[in-house]
C-alpha cells in the first residue's frame, strides 16, 4: 500500500494563478482532510470529506475549493493564489469508527506552495 | 480555554532524561485522544492513542484525567532520536484538533 500520496512535492505560484493540489490513498478510507501549516504553527483544517460527494468547512476554507468524487481521492483547489497561503499542505485520511470515535489520522508527506 | 493547548516548549533535556509534556482539552464530552510526533518538515505521525486507563509503549507512557481535562505524555530515559515535536490531538468536534504542538530537543 502507498498510503497518502501528495502532488506535487513543492510548487511555486504567482500571485492570481490557480492550482490543484492533488490527495490520494489506497486505504479505503471514508474521511479525508486538507490541513495546511504555516512555519513554526499548528495545522489548521481547510476542508474534510466524511465520504464520497459529502465535503464540510473546515476551520479555514476561504480561498480554497475541494471535491470528492471517489472514496480515494481528494482534489484541493486554489482559485487565485494569494501570499498569504504560502504554506505546507497535508492531506490525511482516516477510518470511520463507530460511536462517535475517531482513528488514527494518516497523512501525506505535503505540499510545499510558495505564492510570489 | 482554548480548544487544545500545549506547552509550545521548545523542552531542551539531556540524553537519558524524563521529560513530560501535558495537554488540557476544552470539551468534556471528548472521547478520542492522542500523541502524534512530527519531525522538521515531515508529516505528522501517530505516536500512541490515549486509553482511559492510561497505557505504555516501551519508553511512552500516556495518562488521561478526564476530572481535569488533560492529556498527558511521559518519556523516559531520551534519545537523541526523540528530538520532535509533539502533538495533541482531541476530538472536540467533527474532525479531531490539534493542538500546535511541544517542541522537544534532546541534547547528548
Amino acid at each position: 500500500n502507498a498510503g497518502v500520496t501528495q502532488t506535487p512535492k513543492f510548487r511555486i505560484l504567482k500571485i492570481g494563478q490557480s492550482m490543484t493540489l492533488q490527495c490520494a490513498q489506497d486505504m479505503n478510507h471514508n474521511y479525508m482532510y486538507w490541513y495546511r501549516q504555516d512555519p513554526g504553527m499548528g495545522l489548521k483544517l481547510i476542508y474534510y470529506s466524511v465520504g464520497a460527494g459529502i465535503t464540510d468547512k473546515g476551520e479555514v476554507p476561504n480561498g480554497y475549493n475541494v471535491s470528492r468524487s471517489t472514496t480515494e481521492d481528494f482534489p484541493l483547489r486554489l482559485e487565485l493564489a494569494a501570499p498569504s497561503q504560502t504554506s505546507v499542505y497535508f492531506c490525511a485520511s482516516s477510518p470511520r469508527l463507530a460511536g462517535g470515535a475517531y482513528n488514527e489520522q494518516f497523512f501525506g508527506p505535503g505540499t510545499r506552495l510558495t505564492v510570489l | 480555554r482554548k480548544e487544545v493547548e500545549q506547552d509550545p516548549g521548545p523542552f531542551n533535556v539531556p540524553e537519558g532524561a524524563t521529560v513530560a509534556f501535558n495537554c488540557t482539552y476544552s470539551n468534556s464530552a471528548s472521547q478520542s485522544f492522542f500523541w502524534y510526533r512530527q519531525d522538521c518538515r515531515k508529516e505528522p505521525k501517530l505516536l500512541m492513542s490515549v486509553y482511559s486507563s492510561g497505557n505504555e509503549d516501551g519508553r511512552f507512557t500516556a495518562q488521561l484525567n478526564r476530572a481535569s481535562q488533560y492529556i498527558s505524555l511521559l518519556i523516559r530515559d531520551s534519545k537523541l532520536s526523540d528530538s520532535a515535536t509533539y502533538l495533541c490531538v482531541v476530538n472536540i468536534r467533527t474532525p479531531l484538533v490539534f493542538g500546535k504542538g511541544t517542541r522537544l530537543s534532546v541534547i547528548a
